[in-house]
């Protein structure tokens, strides 16, 4: 079975501040990772994943993620946050039959002037 | 290129009341197809998915159904709606070109009073 923990439900940074956005996985599988991102009362839209090739995974918007086995992690990062950053970010692993993705609980990003 | 919509994008029922909402995707064919339920502080919770035409896997025991009519359709239903059915509702579809993603439509906000 798989699952996701993403740790802290709300992040708070200073535009132009680091973003780091926690990541743990657990998979009886190797697993396939993704990061999404909703803005309010939208859908969800994929920012990057990993599917077994490079580690450091280069998403849209700036983002990237590296995947740590021994750490069993997939944290989200951006050297520099912009007041547009301000989402909600959801971890998901690939498992299971018919690719079905299990999600964390999300992450809101704040973003402060 | 692509394209999921779904209808309504705003739904306010009372409570006892049927439900439908429907979900197409548009630019291929054959897609697998998900239901989504996302609640406040719960992260997104796979209802149902479809590999094909008629065919349908529940993932909780719940108050709804699903249906797929037609290759590119896909419909949630509810006899007699719960307050506890509020939330989001989120409908992605996936294809065998690139087997690992998910990609989402725009939801639809259901409020049961």
């Amino acid at each position: 079975a798989q699952s996701v923990t993403q740790l802290g439900s709300h992040v708070s940074v200073s535009e132009g501040a680091l973003v780091l956005l926690r990541c743990n996985y657990s998979s009886s599988v190797p697993p396939y990772l993704f990061w999404y991102v909703q803005y309010p009362n939208q859908g969800l839209q994929l920012l990057l994943k990993y599917t077994s090739a490079a580690t450091l995974v280069k998403g849209i918007n700036g983002f990237e993620a590296e995947f740590k086995k021994s750490e069993t992690s997939f944290h989200l990062t951006k050297p520099s946050a912009h007041m547009s950053d301000a989402a909600e970010y959801f971890c998901a692993v690939r498992g299971g039959s018919n690719y079905k993705l299990t999600f964390g609980k999300g992450t809101l990003l704040t973003v402060n002037p | 290129s692509q394209t999921i919509h779904q209808w309504p994008a705003t739904l306010v029922q009372p409570v006892g009341s049927p439900l439908s909402l429907e979900c197409t995707v548009e630019g291929t064919s054959n897609p697998n197809l998900y239901w989504y339920r996302q609640a406040a502080g719960r992260g997104l919770q796979l209802l149902f998915y479809s590999v094909g035409i008629g065919q349908i896997s529940s993932e909780v025991p719940q108050n709804l159904s699903a249906s797929r009519p037609q290759d590119r359709q896909f419909i949630l239903s509810s006899k007699k709606l719960l307050l506890s059915d509020s939330g989001f509702y989120l409908c992605a579809w996936r294809i065998g070109v690139e087997t690992d993603t998910q990609y989402f439509g725009p939801g639809t906000r259901l409020t049961v009073l």
